[in-house]
């Protein structure tokens, strides 16, 4: 079984910080690895995509992806309230897109 | 660019009644994926179609059904509905340029309810 796994959260963290969400996925043959937000009641949006090991910057977000570990991670700097939604890991290889549970992430003013 | 939309918006049938869900994908985007998504289960792919044809299929009943015409507008089918099926119902699309750098952008979705 193709899982992806996170920390379903809450997570809480206060305005201004690093907010750290996790995801772990267990198919070596993954290819493409995205984070999604969705805020409550609506539809998932995309924030980032990482294809290859490293780190990738789109303003305040940073997604690093470590292949040998199985492992992806979205950094939020400078966190804001609006930033409060759940976060869905999203994994694809060559048949299908699979998504993490997703976390929950409160920004507390 | 106009998103992805997803008609009707929202849904309230009774069990053992049929439901057909629409999608119009993002203009020049070829592939339409559909999920399931609940509370408990997160969200679920059901199937994915690429020029009309079905590409993959999640692990869901013969119940749910879908097809894609030739301007890839896409529908799903519930038939003989359950209490279960109650969720929301996402469409995304994608431009199927490439299999493994393919993003995918989600419409609206519809909320259905099963009374």
């Amino acid at each position: 079984q193709k899982e992806v796994e996170q920390n379903s959260g809450p997570l809480s963290v206060p305005e201004g910080a690093i907010a750290s969400l996790n995801c772990t996925y267990s198919d070596r043959g993954s290819q493409s690895f995205f984070w999604y937000r969705q805020y409550s009641g609506k539809s998932p949006e995309l924030i980032m995509s990482i294809y290859s090991n490293g780190d990738k910057e789109d303003g305040r977000f940073t997604a690093q992806l470590n292949k040998a570990s199985q492992y992806v991670s979205l950094l939020i700097r400078d966190s804001q309230p609006s930033d409060s939604a759940t976060y869905l890991c999203a994994v694809t290889d060559n048949n299908d897109m699979r998504f993490g549970a997703g976390t929950r992430l409160t920004v507390k003013p | 660019k106009a998103g992805v939309t997803q008609t009707p918006r929202y849904l309230i049938k009774t069990r053992g009644q049929q439901v057909t869900l629409s999608c119009s994908p993002i203009s020049g985007h070829r592939s339409v994926s559909w999920y399931q998504q609940t509370p408990g289960q997160g969200l679920q792919f059901l199937f994915e179609y690429f020029s009309e044809t079905q590409r993959n299929k999640g692990n869901f009943p013969g119940r749910f059904s879908g097809r894609q015409f030739s301007n890839s507008r896409s529908e799903m089918n519930v038939s003989t509905l359950e209490l279960g099926d109650s969720a929301l119902y996402l469409c995304a699309s994608s431009l199927a340029l490439n299999r493994y750098t393919d993003t995918q952008y989600f419409g609206p979705g519809t909320r259905l309810t099963v009374l």
